[in-house]
């Protein structure tokens, strides 16, 4: 089975940076992915991880490692449109290249 | 290029009664998703097309569920007959052959009273 962990919520402030963790336990990992989720909208792709390392795209960057089975998803000069779900996604080559989410980090943005 | 499109956004029923979810791929993605997704949760699979067939359907309850997508490109999710716990937003999401990256329908929201 597969098993993936994040944090439930976080708040920070305009113009902060937040990291979001997250860990998984799988077989035949095959790579991770970051989506962002507003309220009552569709998750949309932020990143996708599949060797280790870090991916930086503007203000967002995703780190992953491999052997310990985590990743992050750092957001720097927050703005309060940022304040949504962040899920953090395995897919697993054992299982069929299925996609299988965590519970997703709920972030609000204070100003 | 559209997005995956949805349809109904929204829809409200009495247990017991059916319901259908229609979902229109982005052109030329091959592989279709239906997902389940309870509030404060990530996104459950239900069902996995490759072209018209369905290559994983492990996690679809098959006693009230089913689903098809007769011709490879448009699918419905059809719930029959409904029940209190299956109040959900019901996603779609496709990809393409050169991408394992999933793209996602605005979903609906299904109410069961």
């Amino acid at each position: 089975g597969q098993n993936i962990d994040q944090p439930t919520e976080m708040t920070a402030t305009e113009g902060a940076i937040v990291q979001i963790n997250c860990t998984y336990q799988t077989s035949g990992f095959n790579g991770l992915f970051w989506y962002q989720q507003h309220a009552g909208e569709a998750p949309t792709f932020l990143s996708y991880n599949v060797l280790d390392g870090l991916e930086e795209k503007g203000r967002f960057s995703s780190f992953l490692s491999r052997s310990k089975g985590y990743s992050y998803l750092l957001l720097k000069e927050l703005q309060m449109k940022d304040s949504a779900s962040y899920l953090c996604a395995v897919i697993s080559k054992a299982a069929g290249n299925k996609l299988t989410f965590g519970g997703g980090t709920r972030v609000l943005v204070k100003p | 290029e559209a997005g995956v499109v949805q349809s109904p956004r929204y829809k409200i029923i009495e247990k017991k009664q059916p319901v259908a979810f229609w979902c229109n791929p982005i052109s030329g993605h091959n592989t279709l998703y239906w997902y389940r997704q309870n509030l404060g949760q990530g996104p459950e699979l239900l069902i996995r097309y490759e072209n018209e067939e369905a290559v994983d359907d492990s996690q679809l309850p098959k006693d009230r569920f089913s689903a098809e997508r007769l011709k490879g490109v448009d699918s419905t999710l059809k719930i029959q007959p409904a029940e209190l716990g299956d109040s959900a937003v019901y996603l779609c999401a496709t990809t393409g052959s050169s991408t394992d990256t999933q793209y996602f329908g605005p979903g609906t929201r299904l109410t069961v009273l």
